[in-house]
């Protein structure tokens, strides 16, 4: 079993959608959960990340953490064509100084 | 400010041969990493270094090398490339947690080597 598993997609939405992006981890000791925006033939790029349970906004983006039920999520208000992308969750343990990744979810969102 | 920089972007090599991506950042970072990206798979630790002179090996590292002779640079070797070694490669780095105030390790990617192993 993977240590972090992402809702795997792909994800078709129309422009102005809310999008919900999910992963689930099973390692207690993450403490940092983090998402990055991918764009096609780019390198990740860091979204924003959280620590601890909570949530954090950022825009139209707001990312939530569930560690009672080690559950992650990213939501996408008013959702545009320029966030077509492929988002990766990823969890860390400070301690160890490397990061966990989901597999990615596609997203595409249709004008 | 140049960030991550890897070189090269794409490569054809024949089975058996032999190869080394190399990744350079100017942002002063501790540690440095190499990933594997596959359809499907998502990102997969190839090997990694916390500081200048060290290296470990992540979560698949047969048939990969790497040396950080300097602290600016992680080189990536194949000694005998195999087909299954086609891939995206993506090299990232960041400083450690302990050192800014939010804890998080936060990775800076470069934009990717594209490998293709015939």
């Amino acid at each position: 079993q993977k240590e972090v598993e992402q809702d795997p997609g792909p994800l078709s939405v129309p422009e102005g959608a809310i999008v919900s992006l999910n992963c689930t981890y099973s390692n207690s000791a993450f403490q940092y959960f983090m998402w990055y925006r991918q764009y096609s033939r780019k390198g990740p790029e860091l979204l924003m990340y959280t620590y601890s349970s909570g949530n954090k906004e950022d825009g139209r983006f707001t990312a939530q953490v569930d560690k009672s039920s080690k559950y992650i999520s990213l939501f996408i208000r008013d959702s545009q064509p320029s966030d077509s992308a492929t988002y990766l969750c990823a969890c860390d343990n400070t301690n160890a100084g490397k990061s966990t990744f989901g597999d990615g979810t596609t997203l595409t969102v249709k004008p | 400010n140049a960030g991550v920089t890897q070189t090269p972007k794409f490569r054809v090599l024949k089975t058996g041969q032999s190869m080394t991506l190399l990744c350079a950042q100017d942002m002063n970072h501790e540690y440095m990493y190499w990933y594997r990206q596959d359809p499907g798979m998502g990102l997969r630790l190839i090997h990694y270094s916390v500081g200048e002179g060290t290296t470990a090996k992540g979560e698949v590292p047969d048939g990969y090398n790497v040396s950080r002779l300097k602290k600016q640079n992680f080189l990536l070797g194949l000694e005998s490339a195999a087909p299954s070694q086609t891939s995206v490669y993506f090299c990232a780095s960041s400083t450690t947690g302990l050192a800014i105030l939010s804890g998080a390790n936060v990775l800076t990617f470069g934009a990717g080597s594209r490998l293709t192993v015939l």
